[in-house]
């Protein structure tokens, strides 16, 4: 079992430009989420995605958007970088939606994202 | 709405100490409570949790317990490792389903 795979590992963008980040949930999960964790600071929600749809949303502007594929696969996409967007980026896999009251949440690696 | 607050850090032990953590909650309802850890370069891993008042989570020599009267979930270890060092955060499940963390507590062990 592969578990949580992210990419890529690390990324170098400027200010104003767009990303894409990859995430690819563990077997038998269906439902990603996605965080975002500041330099020294517990990791923030972003939003989830369930059956290819955005279920629920943290505060986070409309810059921050993302995707979820039939294989339950995501994308997390940001548009106009700022600096303050440097941040590790995580995903997390679960099972259904909702039920994280109950399911452990399956974090991967991350991505490091640095704007200049 | 729901928060976590947990002790600032870093602690610094030397080996076979004593560890407590501490963590206490704001939430409506009866989330579950969670600690998760993060080595140094790593996702987060999840090292324990409890899903009710008076539930108690074990793992790895790491215990806490869900004490809903004092809404803290304390996270204790009776002789810290080396290996242990890292980050540790305390996370309760929200209601949107997604989990809402404290700012995490590094710990160093010593030799």
């Amino acid at each position: 079992d592969a578990g949580v795979t992210q990419s890529p590992t690390h990324l170098i963008k400027t200010r104003g430009q767009q990303v894409t980040l990859r995430c690819s949930p563990k077997s038998g999960h269906d439902t990603v989420s996605w965080y975002q964790q500041a330099l020294g600071q517990g990791p923030q929600f972003i939003f989830q995605y369930y059956e290819e749809e955005e279920r629920q949303r943290g505060n986070f502007p409309d810059r921050f958007s993302g995707h979820q594929f039939p294989n339950y696969s995501s994308e997390l996409n940001v548009n106009a970088l700022l600096l303050g967007d440097s941040a590790l980026y995580l995903c997390a896999s679960s099972s259904g939606t909702g039920g994280l009251i109950y399911n452990e949440q399956f974090f991967g690696p991350g991505t490091r994202l640095t704007v200049l | 709405g729901n928060s976590v607050t947990q002790m600032e850090g870093p602690v610094t032990l030397s080996e076979e100490a004593f560890l407590t953590i501490n963590c206490t909650y704001t939430a409506t309802g009866y989330p579950s409570l969670f600690w998760y850890v993060q080595y140094p370069g790593e996702g987060l891993q999840l090292l324990l949790k409890a899903t009710k008042a008076d539930d108690k989570g074990s793992n790895k020599g790491f215990e806490a317990t869900y004490r809903k009267e004092t809404t803290s979930f304390h996270l204790e270890k009776g002789s810290v490792q080396v290996s242990d060092s890292a980050v540790y955060f305390c996370a309760l499940g929200g209601s949107q389903g997604n989990l809402i963390f404290g700012k995490g507590t590094k710990l160093s062990v010593k030799p």
